[in-house]
């Protein structure tokens, strides 16, 4: 088992549908990353969490720490917002960073 | 936001020879930088992890003779393929932390740079 889990995997989507994407992991961890990547490759980090809920534009993160699991939700999607978007932990004891494996997002006009 | 930069963005080699990448830090200094390698549709694995002025630290599987890795200063790491092969074609990416001094790590945030797409012929 993954330490880190993602789901879905794959998403598709209507413009302007409300899109969630989960979360979970096993370990103890220092903050909690939500990344974004084009299909170019670069990375876009999105969000840093260790606790809460944060909100930039049409994106909010939540983390609820004693279940482990946090969600990334998109409101009123875009097809600009087609991307992987990959959750990835700090490792409190390795100071690593832990990734899943992505969500793949497809937002059709 | 902090930027991360990387250089070149796309390389194309021979076998044999050696490529070299950049990643810089451009509006703030980088306690850490990370070097990862992503194959197609897989997730980012971790190869090294340097600081500024000391040796990198790499991750079982990693040959530190292939992967020659330099942190010259705060803003500045480079990695360097040494003769590549066909199998060594990937996309690299660098990844630079910044945070307080002294400061809780949850304070601290990692910056990814656009990565490198090398293909070796």
């Amino acid at each position: 088992k993954n330490e880190v889990e993602q789901s879905p995997q794959n998403l598709t989507a209507q413009e302007g549908e409300f899109i969630t994407i989960n979360c979970s992991y096993s370990v103890g961890i220092s903050a909690l990353h939500w990344l974004q990547q084009h299909p170019g490759g670069g990375i876009v980090s999105l969000f840093m969490l260790s606790s809460g809920k944060k909100k930039h534009g049409r994106l909010i993160a939540t983390i609820n720490i004693q279940e482990k699991h946090s969600s990334l939700h998109i409101t009123a999607s875009h097809p600009r917002d087609s991307a992987v978007y990959i959750c990835a932990v700090l490792s409190y004891n390795t100071d690593k960073l832990i990734f899943g494996t992505g969500t793949r997002l497809q937002v059709f006009p | 936001g902090a930027v991360v930069s990387q250089h070149p963005s796309w390389v194309i080699c021979k076998s044999g020879t050696s490529v070299k990448i950049e990643c810089r830090s451009l509006d703030f200094q980088a306690t850490t930088m990370f070097w990862y390698r992503q194959f197609p549709k897989q997730s980012l694995m971790l190869m090294a992890t340097s600081n500024e002025g000391s040796k990198a630290t790499y991750e079982q599987g990693v040959e530190k003779d292939k992967f020659l890795i330099n942190h010259a200063s705060l803003t500045l790491s480079t990695l360097t393929v040494t003769s590549a092969h066909p199998e060594d074609s990937s996309f690299y990416i660098c990844s630079a932390r910044t945070g307080l001094a002294g400061g809780l790590r949850y304070q601290e945030t990692q910056y990814f740079g656009p990565g490198t797409r090398l293909l070796v012929l």
